[in-house]
């Protein structure tokens, strides 16, 4: 099967400035979640879609970050405006069910990630 | 709240020779617990898990994890290092009372394995 698809690979954009990230999950998969791992840290949750739905935004700065998944497929991540701490790599992740298996048969894929820089 | 710790920033170890790479949690229900592996410029790839069951559980590519409840530990360990598994290395924990299905990640281990 195909894996989750992330685009761009890599972002420069300078401060200020707004920036989208795009990730097609992999067919099927209901839950869709959005990390950002800063430089030296562990992935750190956004957000969490089931299907269109928002489970988990509790994370998210909300004043500059916002983020949508209109039918319940693709997703879009966007920062307006961006700060020079946003500078990470942002991983989307989709997974079959809410079950509490994770990764594995029907569990967590990752994408490859957005690598962003902001100056 | 929920936290995972990882307490060696680098583990360096000649090849053929055991590796381990620790891991403990802090969760208030039961943990459901990961392992993944980052290789340079790619997304996290899923070693193993541990539900419920055996302690002791076996993943890709010849790792295995020790679930330890009463150390709350899940260290991660392979019999004998290969140079390509050289990489950054994560653990991971989820609550089984927490609502959504998001993972708690460590800030990593950076696996060096030398020839």
């Amino acid at each position: 099967e195909a894996g989750v698809a992330q685009s761009p690979r890599y972002k420069i954009i300078e401060k200020r400035q707004s920036v989208a990230f795009w990730c097609n999950p992999i067919s099927g998969h209901a839950t869709l979640y959005w990390y950002q791992q800063i430089l030296g840290q562990g992935p750190k949750l956004l957000i969490q879609f089931q299907n269109n739905g928002v489970v988990d935004d509790s994370q998210l700065p909300k004043d500059r970050f916002s983020a949508e998944r209109l039918k319940g497929v693709d997703s879009t991540l966007k920062i307006q405006p961006a700060k020079l701490e946003d500078s990470a790599v942002y991983l989307c992740a989709s997974s079959l069910t809410q079950s509490p298996g994770g990764a594995g048969r029907g569990g967590y894929t990752f994408g490859s990630g957005t690598r962003l820089t902001v100056v | 709240a929920q936290s995972v710790a990882q307490p060696e920033d680098q583990v360096n170890v000649a090849e053929g020779n055991p590796l381990t790479v620790k891991c403990t949690y802090s969760v208030s229900g039961n943990p459901y617990l990961f392992w993944y592996v980052q290789y340079p410029n790619r997304g996290l790839q899923f070693l193993l898990k541990y539900i419920t069951g055996d302690n002791l559980v076996k993943g890709s590519y010849g790792f295995e994890a020790e679930f330890n409840k009463s150390q709350t530990s899940f260290h991660l360990k392979k019999p004998s290092a290969l140079v390509s598994d050289s990489a950054l290395y994560f653990c991971a924990v989820r609550d089984e009372k927490q609502a959504g299905t998001a993972l708690i990640f460590g800030k990593g281990t950076t696996l060096s394995v030398s020839s």
